[in-house]
């Protein structure tokens, strides 16, 4: 099975873009959908992006997701950041049914 | 809405089993594979294993097989997840999340039970 990496710890200011990366260990990151899941102190966690890069409704378009392959890595980024912006983000992903998610990053807008 | 709603906290002894529940409203429930994911106090997610509530069949994390069971009950939409032989280092919340077939993303999550292994 492969691994999923992210950084341990991102912060940013308000109004602000951040990147978040998921590097994937073996395989090609195009082989299988990425997802990425906000998570605040307390709850469970709710998508944020599906499929790569697409958004569920309700979820502002200052989000956005991408693949690259050149560096086998999924990325997350958040554009005009807000305080509500704060909590954990993990991806994840998938070979066969065994599902992988990654380490998970926590996001501090200061 | 889609919601999942689980069963409340436990605390449990090391050695003991613990059951969860995990009971599905406002969609088909045999249409859709249940996963758990759990998770300790300030880790990561942790994904345990599927359950199809169709077929009944299952998928589990190597790591625990031969200790977890997922079953469901489909007259009532609700599926269960079964751990045994507890230690303390199963102490954590316990998630159980709709899959999409396709892009294997878990939508929606339920609220989660956290489930204590203490002496």
């Amino acid at each position: 099975n492969f691994m999923l990496t992210q950084p341990h710890s991102v912060s940013e200011s308000p109004g602000k873009t951040v990147t978040i990366s998921c590097t994937r260990s073996s395989g090609s990151i195009a082989r299988n959908y990425v997802q990425w899941y906000q998570q605040r102190p307390g709850s469970a966690p709710t998508t944020v992006i599906y499929e790569d890069n697409q958004r569920p409704s309700g979820v502002p378009d200052r989000f956005s997701g991408s693949i690259d392959s050149s560096s086998n890595s999924a990325s997350l980024t958040i554009s005009g950041l807000k305080t509500e912006d704060e909590g954990d983000y993990y991806c994840q992903s998938y070979e066969s049914s065994n599902q992988v998610f990654g380490g998970g990053t926590k996001l501090t807008v200061l | 809405q889609v919601q999942l709603v689980q069963s409340g906290a436990e605390v449990k002894k090391p050695g003991a089993s613990v059951m969860v529940s995990c009971k599905a409203s406002g969609y088909t429930f045999t249409s859709y594979d249940v996963n758990w994911v759990r998770q300790a106090t300030g880790q990561g997610l942790e994904w345990m294993g599927w359950m199809n509530p169709n077929s009944g069949n299952t998928g589990y994390a190597q790591k625990f097989q031969g200790r977890v069971t997922m079953t469901r009950n489909i007259s009532i939409s609700t599926a269960y997840m079964e751990l045994s032989s507890l230690r303390s280092a199963d102490t954590a919340v316990y998630y159980c999340a709709r899959r999409f077939s396709g892009s294997s993303r878990f939508d929606p999550w339920g609220q989660g039970t956290l489930v204590t292994v203490s002496s």
